[in-house]
């Protein structure tokens, strides 16, 4: 079956500029994370959807956004761009159940400049 | 172990060596553990888990221990082979909650 699948792979924005990061979990997956990945901070949980709801929310400020759609595709979106906000962004989507592995997508690398 | 500043550790090994990579967790109610293996370039992989109610799991090549009173986790993988050269990241649950935790990660070079 298709893994998941993160659009776009890279891109490059400056300070200030809003960004829209779209994952595609595998089908039947309900439950979608999100992740920042950085050198410095290693894997930080954003926040996770199920059933088109957020279900559980990190530390992030409010500029850190998303959505699920009934499809269960989510999406999730940076506004006002930080160069801080440059890392690899990575979803990972998952079944109902509390335990269980994540199915990771490739991240979507964002710079910002 | 897990790292305190912007590097990954790192293990060096020889190809055909056995690998123990190390996991300090930080919550002792977790009761439920995960390896993953991240490519360069890829996203994190699910390789192994194991459940609180256990010590040791094995599955192809690789086996996870846990250790509940020092709240410590490894992964040994046996024979590794440059095509396990990774960051490898264990992550720990909380009975009922969806979102693990994930460890710094190790940095895992197999020399041919």
């Amino acid at each position: 079956k298709a893994g998941v699948t993160q659009t776009p792979r890279y891109l490059i924005k400056t300070r200030g500029q809003q960004v829209t990061l779209s994952c595609s979990p595998i089908s039947g997956h309900r439950s979608v994370s999100w992740y920042q990945q950085t050198p410095g901070q290693g894997l930080q949980f954003l926040f996770e959807y199920f059933s088109e709801t957020q279900r559980n929310k990190g530390n992030f400020p409010g500029r850190f956004s998303g959505r699920q759609f009934s499809n269960s595709r989510s999406e999730m979106n940076v506004s006002t761009l930080e160069l801080g906000d440059s890392a690899l962004y990575l979803c990972a989507g998952g079944t109902e159940g509390a335990t269980g592995e994540l199915f990771f997508g490739e991240g979507s690398r964002l710079t910002v400049l | 172990g897990e790292s305190v500043g912007l590097h990954l550790p790192t293990l060096s090994v020889q190809e055909g060596d056995n690998s123990i990579i190390n996991c300090a967790y930080s919550n002792s109610a977790s009761d439920y553990f995960i390896w993953y293996k991240q490519e360069s370039g890829k996203g994190p992989q699910f390789i192994i888990d194991i459940r609180s109610n256990m010590d040791k799991r094995q599955g192809q090549r690789v086996t996870v221990l846990l250790n509940k009173t020092v709240k410590h986790l490894s992964l040994q993988i046996a024979a590794t082979q440059p095509g396990d050269s990774a960051v490898y990241f264990c992550a720990e649950k909380v009975g009922g909650s969806y979102i693990p935790t994930f460890g710094r990660g190790t940095s895992l070079i197999v020399h041919p």
